[in-house]
């Protein structure tokens, strides 16, 4: 089994649905919880940074994080075809753990 | 500000050959770590520098692969001999010592080995 599974789609939403992205892990170890966006040739960039269960929002971008499910998500609201990208969730023990991500969801906007 | 910077950006090479890939992290930024994603297959973690110092180096697959970072700044990964296998991007991050994981990457280097 992988420490951490991620559906990798590809997803097409039309512009202005609600994306809903998910991981799944196995390590109940990981506190630290993190969603990077990777543009096609680029590399991640990290859009939310979370410790522990609880939601987090920033603008059109919502992260859950479910511990006890061994759950994270995130939620993004009117979406935009600049949102078109790979989504990675990622995780660590320690806040100076190396991070392990998930294989990407690659994510589709439609004008 | 200058974000991480590697090169070459893209590189093709021979079986065999060696490859040696370079990294310059954001200024000031004591952790360096190094990733790679291979076809097909998820980022996978490879080592962290703390300024000059090996801090965990349990991602490196084998001998075939050496990092360096000279003087705490930038960091070089070499290859040697490349096999088919390395083909992947790999990608160079870095981070403040408080910020921990908080890390910043670089646009990856892509290597072909053929």
């Amino acid at each position: 089994q992988k420490e951490v599974e991620q559906d990798p789609g590809p997803l097409s939403v039309p512009e202005g649905a609600i994306v809903s992205l998910n991981c799944t892990y196995s390590n109940s170890a990981f506190q630290y919880f993190m969603w990077y966006r990777q543009y096609s040739r680029k590399g991640p960039e990290l859009l939310m940074y979370t410790y522990s269960s609880g939601n987090k929002e920033d603008g059109r971008f919502t992260a859950q994080v479910d511990k006890s499910s061994k759950y994270i998500s995130l939620f993004i609201r009117d979406s935009q075809p600049s949102d078109s990208a790979t989504y990675l969730c990622a995780m660590s023990e320690t806040s100076y753990d190396k991070v392990i991500f998930g294989p990407g969801t690659s994510l589709s906007v439609i004008p | 500000e200058a974000g991480v910077t590697q090169f070459p950006s893209h590189s093709v090479i021979e079986k065999g050959q060696t490859v040696t890939l370079r990294c310059d992290p954001i200024s000031g930024h004591d952790n360096l770590y190094w990733y790679r994603r291979v076809m097909g297959k998820e980022i996978k973690f490879l080592l962290h520098f703390v300024k000059e110092s090996k801090q965990d180096e349990s991602g490196m697959p084998n001998n075939r692969f050496l990092a360096e970072r000279t003087g705490g700044t930038y960091s070089t990964l070499k290859v040697q001999p490349a096999e088919l296998e390395d083909s992947g991007v790999y990608f160079c991050a870095s981070s403040l010592w408080s910020s921990g994981n908080t890390i910043y990457f670089g646009e990856g280097s892509w290597l072909t080995v053929v």
